[in-house]
């Protein structure tokens, strides 16, 4: 089956700072990402859609220049929380899609993300 | 927009059926995943149903009605370790999640 890694699985941060997650597809050529925020007991809220070389298009109220997606290739998508405070802690999940699994996403295992 | 609606929590006994129900208003829709979600883990892929029926995988079955805008999961046997968060998902050209429901299963 189709395998999507996250890199890091977890990360501690000081507030300010800003952090890179990373979300490969490894089997597959991933013509979309997504990005999703889980924070506790709550459902996975998407952020954000990527598709290989153009713009990523952002949720509402999802601050584009404050959550930076990049998608240069078919298998990375890179989500780069800028600037981080402690409101921004949260499970990170990113997820992907092939021309050949249209209806199908797969996620990653994701990211927690805490910023003190 | 689009909304979903499932209960946030439902207890059954082990080796009993329960049914979780998700509704939908979407303004595109191909169809109605289930995923499930342990506790610290990523959701897990469980069903799709892009067509009216139910659609059967071993323990678990799904069931899809788009004149009602309606679904169901339906668990059978269940066993301790299916207790787990259950969200239903729209699928368009994007997957946008219910809240989830919370199974509890009693020894």
């Amino acid at each position: 089956g189709a395998v999507v890694s996250q890199h890091p699985s977890w990360v501690i941060c000081k507030s300010g700072t800003s952090v890179k997650i990373e979300c490969r597809s490894l089997d597959f050529q991933a013509t979309t990402m997504f990005w999703y925020r889980q924070f506790p007991k709550q459902s996975l809220m998407l952020m954000a859609t990527s598709n290989e070389g153009s713009k990523a298009t952002y949720e509402q109220g999802v601050e584009k220049d404050k959550f930076l997606i990049n998608h240069a290739s078919l298998t990375l998508s890179t989500l780069t929380v800028t600037s981080a405070h402690p409101e921004d802690s949260s499970f990170y999940i990113c997820s992907a899609r092939g021309q050949t699994y249209y209806n199908e996403q797969f996620f990653g295992p994701g990211t927690r993300l805490t910023v003190l | 927009g689009q909304s979903l609606e499932q209960p946030s929590e439902v207890t059954a006994v082990e080796g009993a059926i329960v049914q979780i129900n998700c509704t939908y208003q979407t303004s595109g829709f191909y169809g109605l995943s289930w995923y499930q979600q342990h506790d610290g883990g990523a959701p897990t892929f469980l069903s799709y149903n892009a067509l009216d029926g139910l659609e059967e995988t071993g323990r678990f079955s799904s069931f899809l009605s788009r004149s009602d805008s309606y679904g169901y999961l339906l668990l059978q046997e269940l066993q301790m370790k299916d207790s787990a968060s259950y969200f239903c998902a729209v699928v368009d050209d994007k997957i946008i999640f219910g809240k989830g429901t919370r199974l509890h299963i009693l020894p």
